[in-house]
């Protein structure tokens, strides 16, 4: 059963970088079969898609993050990551990574059936 | 900001049937399908309707989703106080190349 685990600091100084990893166990983050993104909820607020990135390599941002956002996926670790650029205030939210299943051509309609349990980030001097 | 429009609260009874509802536009709801999170408090998002109106494995079937348009709704029949939760509708934007949530629906079971 696939299950993912998001890890990171806690505390961002505003100006600086956020990195995030998400940790893929049960299966391997090769399986064409999935897909893999970011997601976060600012205190309070909705959710927010940050981006996706592909088996393929290919990835897509939020064009209201692309300039600061950058997804990678390290296979050799089983984990993909997230770094997000510049932060302010902002920023401060729950970091969720997630997966979906990539098997149907219309995959995009089967939403995100994986979510990892969430990681506060605090952006704060 | 989201794209997709929900109210955002609802409140039912036990044992009554409450519906959600979700509005988009051509480039998300009107051309894709529409999918459901429940969130209970402190928990992660959770899937519960995927491609309109399916249920993935282990979902009860007092809920139930429909679409129409670019509008889209969730409907929870015999409503329990573990179905109080925060309600999210998402669905895939053109131009977005991603996921468009809705602001989300505060459910509560009085």
């Amino acid at each position: 059963q696939l299950q993912l685990q998001e890890s990171g600091p806690g505390l961002v100084k505003p100006s600086g970088t956020l990195s995030l990893t998400c940790s893929v166990s049960g299966d391997s983050i090769n399986n064409r079969s999935y897909y893999w993104a970011w997601i976060r909820q600012p205190p309070g607020k909705g959710l927010e898609w940050i981006g996706t990135i592909y088996h393929s390599g290919n990835t897509f941002y939020n064009p209201s993050l692309k300039s600061r956002v950058t997804i990678y996926a390290y296979t050799s670790r089983n984990e993909f990551s997230l770094k997000l650029s510049s932060v302010t205030a902002a920023d401060t939210a729950k970091y969720y990574c997630a997966s979906g299943d990539y098997t149907n051509y219309y995959y995009y309609n089967y939403g995100l059936g994986v979510w990892g349990q969430g990681t506060t980030v605090n952006v704060s001097s | 900001q989201s794209l997709l429009t929900q109210s955002p609260s609802a409140s039912g009874t036990p044992g009554q049937t409450v519906t959600i509802s979700c509005s988009g536009s051509i480039s998300n709801v009107g051309t894709n399908a529409v999918n459901w999170y429940q969130q209970l408090p402190g928990t992660a998002p959770k899937l519960l309707i995927y491609n309109n109106n399916q249920r993935p494995s282990g979902v009860p079937d007092r809920f139930s989703g429909s679409k129409s348009g670019t509008s889209a709704s969730l409907a929870i029949s015999g409503l329990q106080s573990e179905d109080e939760a925060d309600y999210y509708c998402a669905a895939w934007g053109d131009i977005l190349k991603g996921p468009v949530f809705g602001g989300g629906t505060r459910l509560t079971v009085l």
